[in-house]
């Protein structure tokens, strides 16, 4: 199993600015995702953080307003730029085999816009 | 896309009572993970179920798959409130998951 530490746990911030969330692997890991939860809904894939490469991004979401980094294959961080309310959500950072036969998730990030 | 449908999406249950959640998917599933998330815990991996027929059991809590691999439930016996909070189904390869199931447990 992976231990997988994800600050911030939570916060609260102001319309335009951007906050970045770190997500740290007590192990190496082949595979990292960022997921997003938003009230009431269940998980959405944001991307695939990639080590050494641009992030894989699904549809609806673009690098510019949720840039990802993954310099090593024990750490990611997801920036969410310029927040408006709707970005309000629970962020989850996730890390997976080669094959995806099993994910483990962080606690997650609360993320409030105002 | 695989689009997986959780029913009920939401419970309440008296303790010591059993209880089954359904996860439906519109197409064929590979394999399906069941997993719990309790809020500042993070997501709990429960169990995953790759063929069709399989059942598997962790505690009291057991989920199977059906022969044709497009639904799954799963099933806690005599309910414990350590049992409370949200549980999810997923799909590996594409990481799709349903829209959850708010489990109350009543004392």
């Amino acid at each position: 199993s992976a231990v997988i530490s994800q600050k911030p746990s939570r916060d609260i911030c102001q319309r335009g600015t951007s906050l970045t969330i770190q997500c740290q692997v007590d192990s190496q890991v082949t595979m990292m995702f960022w997921y997003r939860q938003q009230p009431g809904q269940s998980l959405t894939l944001i991307a695939t953080a990639n080590q050494g490469s641009e992030a894989t991004y699904e549809s609806g979401f673009v690098i510019d307003k949720f840039p990802i980094s993954r310099p090593n294959l024990t750490f990611s961080t997801l920036t969410v730029s310029n927040m408006s309310p709707e970005d309000s959500s629970i962020y989850l950072c996730s890390v997976g085999t080669a094959t995806n036969e099993k994910l483990f998730f962080g606690s997650g990030t609360q993320l409030s816009v105002l | 896309s695989q689009e997986l449908e959780q029913s009920p999406q939401s419970l309440i249950v008296q303790e010591g009572k059993n209880l089954t959640i359904n996860c439906t998917s519109s197409k064929t599933l590979y394999g399906l993970y069941w997993y719990k998330q309790k809020y500042g815990e993070g997501l709990i991996f429960l169990m995953m179920l790759q063929k069709g027929g399989e059942e598997k059991s962790h505690e009291k809590i057991t989920a199977k798959l059906d022969e044709k691999k497009q639904q799954s439930s799963l099933h806690i016996t005599a309910s414990q409130p350590s049992h409370a909070g949200i549980y999810l189904c997923g799909a590996p390869g594409r990481l799709t998951f349903g829209t959850g199931t708010r489990l109350t447990i009543i004392p």
